[in-house]
Parts: C-alpha cells; structure tokens; sequence
C-alpha cells in the first residue's frame, strides 16, 4: 500500500533558526496537505498543494510540491516558540477517496529559547 | 458549534468492557473519518464515512471495531472488548466531501484501558 515517510522524526533547534521537514511518498500524489497539531491539541489543517512544482507561503512557512509530486517539503524560517508542535503532511494518491489519504507519522519540532 | 465535537473528551475503562465513542461533525460535511493516534505517533486511519456508508472498513483494527453513522450526521466508534493496546487518542474528522478537501478535526476523546 500506499506509505508516506517524513524526516526527520524530531528536530530541535534554537529559537531564530529555520527548520525543515520532508515528507516522500511511495506512489505519485494528487495533492499534499499539511497539519500541525499542537502538544495536547489536535491536528489543524495548514496548506494544500496540488500542482507539480508548486510553492506556497504563508508568512514565515514556506511549503513545496516536488516535481513528480511524490516529495513535499515545509520550511519555517527563524522559528519562534509558537511553532512547536508536530507536523504532519497527508498524502493523496490518484483516484482514492478518504482511503486514499495517508499521513506520514509526524516531525516533532521542539524549541530552545 | 462551528466546530467539530467529540464525546467523551477522557474515557477511562477496564479490560473487556465496552465502549462507545462519539462524533458530531461540522453541519453539512457529508464525510467523516475516524483515526487513532497512540501517544507520540501519527495519526492512524481507521475508516471514513460518505454519507451514512462506510465503502471500506479495513482499516478497522480488529473485529472488536465498528463505527456507524447516522443521518449523515452523528457518527459512533464502538469498541468491543477492549484491551490495553487500545489506548489512545480516537479522532473524527469531517471535511464537505470525500476527497481532497480539508479536514477539520475534533479535539479527540482519550481512552485509556486498564
């Protein structure tokens, strides 16, 4: 079946410096969407990505859409405390309905002031 | 509510016991999907509904697993039996349409088996 893997699993960075998470899927994707969900909380819709190549921003995040659509990235740039939490991206694959989506298993992005 | 609901927010039980898991989701999503989430993982698929149908149920875990819904509204996850193994975070989730729409999720109910 269908698997979605992201690295890295945890991620700790100072507070200021960017961070990265990727998310590769075994099978080409209709779209990508991206959840965080807070420590205690849960998951809340972020962004959706659905063409080839596309690049999307919202503020200080910086989401991609790999080429053969089968890799997604999110960057935070100078990651302030509020970005902690754990991020999710969810992969569609072509023709699926909700079966179709599968999520990857999660960054966990821990801050030090 | 705007949101979706979910009931009870903590549910603790013994082993062996029933349980019944509860969903209201957003007025007018016609889909709802429930997954698991044990501590520090992700999220698990276990099955979606489209309208009152559930066409796949094998992300359902186990037997002991069922889920319905009703007037394409409220939806119950049922638990038979329970075991330690499954404890964990049960989330519902409902979006307009099945398909590559956003989901919009519940705060989850937390169910711990002793």
């Amino acid at each position: 079946g269908q698997q979605v893997m992201q690295i890295p699993q945890y991620q700790h960075v100072q507070e200021g410096e960017d961070f990265t998470t990727y998310c590769n899927s075994s099978t080409t994707l209709s779209n990508i969407q991206w959840y965080k969900q807070r420590p205690g909380g849960h998951p809340v819709f972020l962004i959706q990505l659905v063409k080839s190549g596309e690049v999307k921003k919202q503020k200080r995040l910086t989401f991609q859409f790999g080429e053969a659509k089968k890799n997604s990235s999110l960057h935070i740039t100078a990651t302030q405390t509020t970005d902690v939490g754990t991020y999710f991206c969810a992969g569609h694959r072509w023709g699926g309905g909700a079966d179709g989506l599968t999520f990857g298993k999660g960054t966990h992005l821990i801050i030090q002031p | 509510g705007a949101g979706v609901s979910q009931s009870p927010s903590n549910k603790v039980t013994e082993k062996g016991k029933d349980v019944e898991l509860r969903c209201d989701p957003i007025s007018g999503h016609t889909a709802l999907y429930w997954y698991r989430q044990r501590l520090g993982q992700g999220l698990e698929f276990l099955i979606y509904f489209q309208g009152n149908s559930a066409p796949d149920k094998s992300g359902l875990p186990s037997d002991r697993f069922s889920a319905e819904r009703t007037g394409e509204s409220v939806s119950t996850l049922t638990i038979q039996r329970t075991q330690q193994e499954d404890s964990a975070v049960y989330l519902c989730a409902s979006s307009k349409r099945v398909g590559d729409n956003e989901q919009f999720f519940g705060p989850g109910t937390r169910l711990t088996v002793l």
